[in-house]
């Protein structure tokens, strides 16, 4: 199945910027989903992003969708030492459910 | 609910030997994912059931690898023989199907030496 490109592979922050992670596809998406691991954790499901187009928030996280549903983006607004993780995107399509690479985001205090 | 639950969190074992890795989910959810995690590869998709059915198992990396879901509240993921390069974190994870959200469970770390 096709693969989900995520970039950029690594975020290094100063606590208090903003983060921005990008997840691109070849193909057009039913739906994309959003998932966070800490360091020594496991994937725990953020969000989910269906329609064309669609903006989600929660708190400091704003999920977007693209309009051709072929990209979508996580965007931390002033990052806090809680929000060290990585940020993995997955796409379920044609009964194939893939994960992007992600991305490891790392906050200075 | 108490989540996925995996077990053995943690194994190590010698190269050659039969690992058995073991996988409740979520009661009520009818699909299972097994992962694999490393640094070199990010986190595989191996194998996932529906209704206890294999549907996908072209992540599978070779024979020595297999996988049953015997019902609905118990799946296993065995490796024989096991090799070095086996070693990873492994995770199950279920959802109510297979496009909706996916729980994981906290990971079994392999270690073959």
């Amino acid at each position: 199945g096709q693969q989900v490109m995520q970039i950029p592979q690594y975020q290094h922050v100063q606590e208090g910027e903003d983060f921005t992670t990008y997840c691109n596809s070849s193909t057009t998406l039913s739906n994309i989903q959003w998932y966070k691991q800490r360091p020594g954790g496991h994937p725990v499901f953020l969000i989910q992003l269906v329609k064309s187009g669609e903006v989600k928030k929660q708190k400091r996280l704003t999920f977007q969708f693209g309009e051709a549903k072929k990209n979508s983006s996580l965007h931390i607004t002033a990052t806090q030492t809680t929000d060290v993780g990585t940020y993995f995107c997955a796409r379920y399509n044609n009964n194939d459910m893939r994960f992007g690479a992600g991305t490891r985001l790392t906050v200075k205090p | 609910d108490a989540g996925v639950i995996q077990s053995p969190r943690h194994e190590v074992t010698e190269m050659g030997q039969e690992v058995t890795l073991r996988c409740k989910p979520i009661s009520g959810h009818n699909s299972l994912f097994w992962y694999r995690q490393t640094m070199m590869r990010g986190l595989e998709l191996l194998i996932y059931f529906n209704n206890n059915v294999p549907i996908d198992d072209s992540g599978m990396p070779e024979d020595r690898f297999s996988a049953k879901m015997p019902n609905a509240s118990f799946s296993t993921l065995k490796i024989q023989p096991s090799e070095p390069r086996d070693s990873a974190v492994y995770f199950c994870a279920s959802s109510f199907w297979q496009q909706e959200t996916q729980y994981f469970g906290p990971g079994t770390r392999l270690l073959v030496l």
